[in-house]
C-alpha cells in the first residue's frame, strides 16, 4: 500500500492553548493538500484545503501552512477546545491524480480540560 | 444538504463469502471515491469513479471491484473475503475531480470477516 506507518504520534495540550500538528508528504509532484479530522468510529471530516500556489490559508480557528522547500504542512489550531480530541491526518494528491488521496501517519490530538 | 451516506454501516461476513457495500454521494456530487482503513495499513486508496467510468485504481487485487450508476451511485464489492479484509471502508464524494473540489467522507462502512 501507498499509506505510511502505523504508530500514531500523539499531541497532548491543554483546553485553551495553541496546537500544531505536522506533517512530512512524499510526492514532489503533490499539488493539493488537506487536513481531515477523524473522531472515533467516524469518517474523516474536511478541515482546510491548500494548493501548491499558497503558502498560507486561514480558516475559522484554523490555519495551514505549506513549505513546499522541505515538502511540510502543519495545522494550527488556535484556542484548542475538548472537541478537537481527534485524530488528524495530511493527504496530499497530485494533479490529473486528485481523487487518489496519499494520506500521512495521522496524529492523535489529546486536549486536557 | 444531506452528507455521503454508506450502508450497511456495520456487518460482519465469513471468510470466502463476498460483500456489497452501497455510497450515496452528496446531491450533485458526481466524482465518487473509495478507501480501506486498518490499524495496520491505515487509509488507502481502492478506487474512483467519475462519470460511471473508473479513472483510478489503488493497489488491491482484483477481488476488490466498484462501479458507478448513473445517478453518481456507487456500489463496492469484495469477492472471496479473507480475514484481512477487515476494516472500515470509507466513501467520500466532491462535486468534480479538479484540484480544490472539496473532498468529503460519510461514515464508513465496518466490515468484519470471521
Amino acid at each position: 500500500g501507498e499509506s505510511v506507518g502505523l504508530h500514531l504520534p500523539t499531541l497532548s495540550v491543554q483546553e485553551g492553548d495553541n496546537s500544531i500538528i505536522n506533517c512530512a508528504y512524499s510526492n514532489s509532484a503533490s499539488d493539493y493538500f488537506i487536513w481531515y479530522k477523524q473522531e472515533s468510529g467516524k469518517g474523516p471530516q474536511f478541515i482546510i484545503d491548500i494548493r501548491s500556489n499558497m503558502d498560507k490559508r486561514q480558516g475559522q480557528r484554523v490555519t495551514v501552512l505549506l513549505n513546499k522547500t522541505v515538502k511540510h504542512l502543519s495545522l494550527q489550531i488556535a484556542a484548542t477546545q475538548p472537541g478537537d480530541s481527534a485524530v488528524y491526518f495530511c493527504a496530499e494528491t497530485e494533479a490529473g491524480n486528485n481523487r487518489k488521496l496519499i494520506w500521512g501517519l495521522g496524529t492523535s490530538l489529546a486536549v486536557n480540560p | 444538504k444531506a452528507g455521503v451516506t454508506q450502508t450497511p454501516r456495520y456487518l460482519i461476513k465469513t471468510r470466502g463469502q463476498q460483500v456489497t457495500l452501497s455510497c450515496s454521494p452528496i446531491s450533485g456530487h458526481r466524482s465518487v471515491s473509495w478507501y480501506q482503513q486498518t490499524p495496520g495499513q491505515g487509509l488507502q486508496f481502492l478506487f474512483e469513479y467519475f462519470s460511471e467510468t473508473q479513472r483510478n485504481k489503488g493497489n488491491f487485487p482484483g477481488r476488490f471491484s466498484g462501479r458507478q450508476f448513473s445517478n453518481s451511485r456507487s456500489e463496492m464489492n469484495v469477492s472471496t473475503l479473507e480475514l484481512g479484509d477487515s476494516a472500515l471502508y470509507l466513501c467520500a464524494s466532491s462535486l468534480s475531480t479538479g484540484a480544490g473540489n472539496t473532498i468529503y467522507f460519510g461514515e464508513g462502512s465496518w466490515l468484519t470477516v470471521v
